[in-house]
């Protein structure tokens, strides 16, 4: 299957300051990317869905000024977590569809765990 | 609204079979996913069935009826590391995929 690459794998930082998590497709182009947000043991929650070229679209109760995300290339989207809080370490895990296949299969980066102290 | 259904936790044997349900109801059906998703990682791919029936891949198969908004995977020769979360996603009218809670099966040996 596609391969989607997530950096980092983890990261620590303070509170206020601001991550940056990009995830790439590395064998393929993907028009759209997603980006989920898991606590333990509870399902994926869907933050946004990012494009290529547009802006992203965000789920309902979620801060677009805080999860600023950037869809530059056809490769590569990123997240940004501005000012994080304690509250905001999570699992995070962007997925992109290849569409070269007609299957509408996501697959998954390896996820990044934000721990923010 | 739109909604999945999936046992929240199973146990089974080093070598048997187990079989995870899940039923949905959403606005629209453009397929349904398995994925296998163990602790601290990140979800992978295991099937996706979009006709009525059952999709064999090695070890693993699963099953779905349209009309009765259900599916099952079915894992058989269960191995250890096999343990893991089992979710079970439908893609709606709008392709947006719609998530169960996931089932956590753990294999005993």
């Amino acid at each position: 299957g596609a391969v989607v690459s997530q950096h980092p794998s983890r990261v620590i930082c303070k509170s206020g300051t601001s991550v940056k998590i990009e995830c790439r497709s590395l064998d393929f182009q993907a028009t759209t990317m997603f980006w989920y947000r898991q606590f333990p043991k509870q399902s994926l929650m869907l933050m946004a869905t990012s494009n290529e070229g547009s802006k992203a679209t965000y789920e309902q109760g979620v801060e677009k000024d805080k999860f600023l995300i950037n869809h530059a290339s056809l490769t590569l989207s990123t997240l940004t977590v501005t000012s994080a809080h304690p509250e905001d370490s999570s699992f995070y895990i962007c997925s992109a569809r290849d569409p070269g296949t007609d299957r509408n299969i996501q697959y998954f980066g390896a996820g990044t765990r934000l721990s923010v102290l | 609204g739109q909604n999945i259904d999936q046992p929240t936790e199973m146990t089974a044997t080093e070598g048997a079979i187990v079989q995870i349900n899940c039923t949905y109801q959403t606005s629209g059906f453009n397929g349904l996913f398995w994925y296998q998703q163990h602790a601290g990682e990140a979800p992978t791919f295991l099937s996706y069935n979009v006709l009525d029936g059952l999709e064999e891949k090695g070890r693993f198969s699963s099953f779905l009826s349209r009309s009765k908004g259900y599916s099952y995977l079915l894992l058989k020769e269960l191995q250890m590391k096999d343990s893991a979360s089992y979710l079970c996603a439908v893609l709606d009218s709008n392709y947006q995929l719609i998530w169960g809670a996931g089932t956590k099966l753990i294999i005993k040996p």
